[in-house]
């Protein structure tokens, strides 16, 4: 059984570009959320979406945004990149909307904005 | 908003060692999950405490959710080179999880 696999693994950006990065959760798994892991931090909350619909939004700007499609993959989207939005971006997937069971994570996505 | 800290941030012991990492939060938690991360890869649960006072065992690893429900600690017996990474506790928020800043383990074998 796959587990979450996430696209592209490497991307390289300029400052003022748009990104979309991807996500496919565990099979049967409704939820996804997104987490931004600076190096050296511990990951930090960005979006969860359970259902398609956004259940939980972290303190990040409005360039960030993500939508869940009806299979339940789902996609964060970053437009005017910053510097210092260089970081690994994780998705996490898990069976239900509340956070009472394991999260899943994908291998991530490493962004460099230069 | 909720906060989790975690100390040591660093830890380097010799092959054999015992380490122990501690978590503490802000606020009252409906459990605590603790994670590990190795070096280049990602998140991987270890495992999930909820009852007060609980104390669950892995092996060499050994977790304990405090009685108040506001801390935790993760000790490894007789560390071996294939424990290295980071280690970090979770406390749930609502829909998200807030991580604490991990403590980076390495063995010098």
């Amino acid at each position: 059984d796959a587990g979450v696999t996430q696209s592209p693994t490497h991307l390289i950006k300029t400052r003022g570009q748009h990104v979309t990065l991807r996500c496919s959760p565990i099979s049967g798994h409704k939820s996804v959320s997104w987490y931004q892991q600076v190096l050296g931090q511990g990951p930090q909350f960005i979006f969860q979406y359970y259902e398609k619909e956004e259940r939980g939004r972290g303190n990040f700007p409005d360039r960030f945004s993500a939508r869940q499609f009806p299979n339940y993959s789902s996609e964060l989207n970053v437009n005017a990149l910053l510097l210092g939005d260089s970081a690994l971006y994780l998705c996490a997937s898990s069976w239900g909307f509340t956070t009472g069971t394991e999260a899943f994570f994908g291998q991530g996505t490493r962004l460099t904005v230069v | 908003g909720q906060q989790v800290m975690q100390i040591p941030q660093y830890q380097h012991v010799q092959e054999g060692e015992d380490f122990t990492t501690y978590c503490n939060s802000s606020t009252t938690l409906s459990n605590i999950q603790w994670y590990k991360q190795r070096p280049g890869g990602h998140p991987v649960f270890l495992i999930q405490l909820v009852k007060s006072g609980e104390v669950k065992k892995q092996k060499r690893l050994t977790f304990q959710f405090g009685e108040a429900k506001k801390n935790s600690s993760l000790h490894i017996t007789a560390t071996q080179t294939t424990d290295v990474g980071t280690y970090f506790c979770a406390g749930p928020n609502g829909s998200r999880l807030t991580f604490g800043e991990g403590t980076q383990l390495t063995v010098n074998p």
